[in-house]
């Protein structure tokens, strides 16, 4: 089976640090992905985590944990344009999307 | 622009019409998908084709109806839909087929979206 949670709504202010979790139960796991999806437009890529540890790229980071089935997106000096939602998607099997978590970054 | 490109971008039809939606990729990919994004649920993967073959169909209902003429090019049928079906759906395309087992070799590239309503 499979299955993969996030939490549905964080708000952050700008230029604070926010982490997004993911948990996951995915058979014949291979990766964790992230992906943003602003409001009315398409989902795109932002990292790919295959082995544990942190990954990082910019001011977006990824960590995997794959005994724990944890992942999470780390996003520094948040900018209003970091408002969308993320999600968190596991490959194996069978290829999954969490539900998603909404992100509202305030002045 | 991502290299998938989706029409109509916006559908409004009754219960009784029948349309199709269209996605073509550029990006010389072999695996091209039909998702579903409803508000408040998860992304839904509707089917999946990897080298023109369909793989897999997640129990969507036959007023859905896929259509793949080729690696590029992708349709989703609709006909006799009803009113819970308005929805974003979304096309993507990938390298080589996600979840599939074997070792991902890269990401899901969306088109933007079409957003249907139906009556």
């Amino acid at each position: 089976g499979q299955n993969i949670d996030q939490p549905t709504e964080m708000t952050a202010t700008e230029g604070a640090i926010v982490q997004i979790n993911c948990t996951y139960q995915t058979s014949g796991f291979n990766g964790l992905f992230w992906y943003q999806q602003h409001a009315g437009e398409a989902p795109t890529f932002l990292s790919y985590n295959v082995l544990d540890g942190l990954e990082e790229k910019g001011r977006f980071s990824s960590f995997l944990s794959r005994s724990k089935g944890y992942s999470y997106l780390l996003l520094k000096e948040l900018q209003m344009k970091d408002s969308a939602s993320y999600l968190c998607a596991s490959d194996g099997q069978n290829f999954v999307f969490g539900p998603g978590t909404r992100l509202s970054v305030l002045p | 622009e991502t290299g998938v490109t989706q029409t109509p971008r916006h559908l409004v039809m009754g219960m009784t019409n029948k349309k199709s939606l269209k996605c073509e990729q550029h990006l010389g990919h072999n695996a091209m998908y039909w998702y579903k994004q409803s508000a408040k649920k998860p992304l839904e993967l509707m089917f999946v084709y990897s080298l023109e073959e369909r793989v897999e169909n997640n129990s969507v209902p036959s007023r859905f109806s896929p259509e793949c003429p080729n690696s590029s090019h992708l349709f989703l049928h609709l006909h006799t839909l009803q009113p819970e079906d308005s929805a974003l759906y979304l096309c993507a395309s990938s390298q080589t087929m996600q979840g599939s087992g074997a070792r991902n070799t890269g990401e899901l590239f969306f088109g933007e979206g079409s957003r249907l309503t139906v009556l």
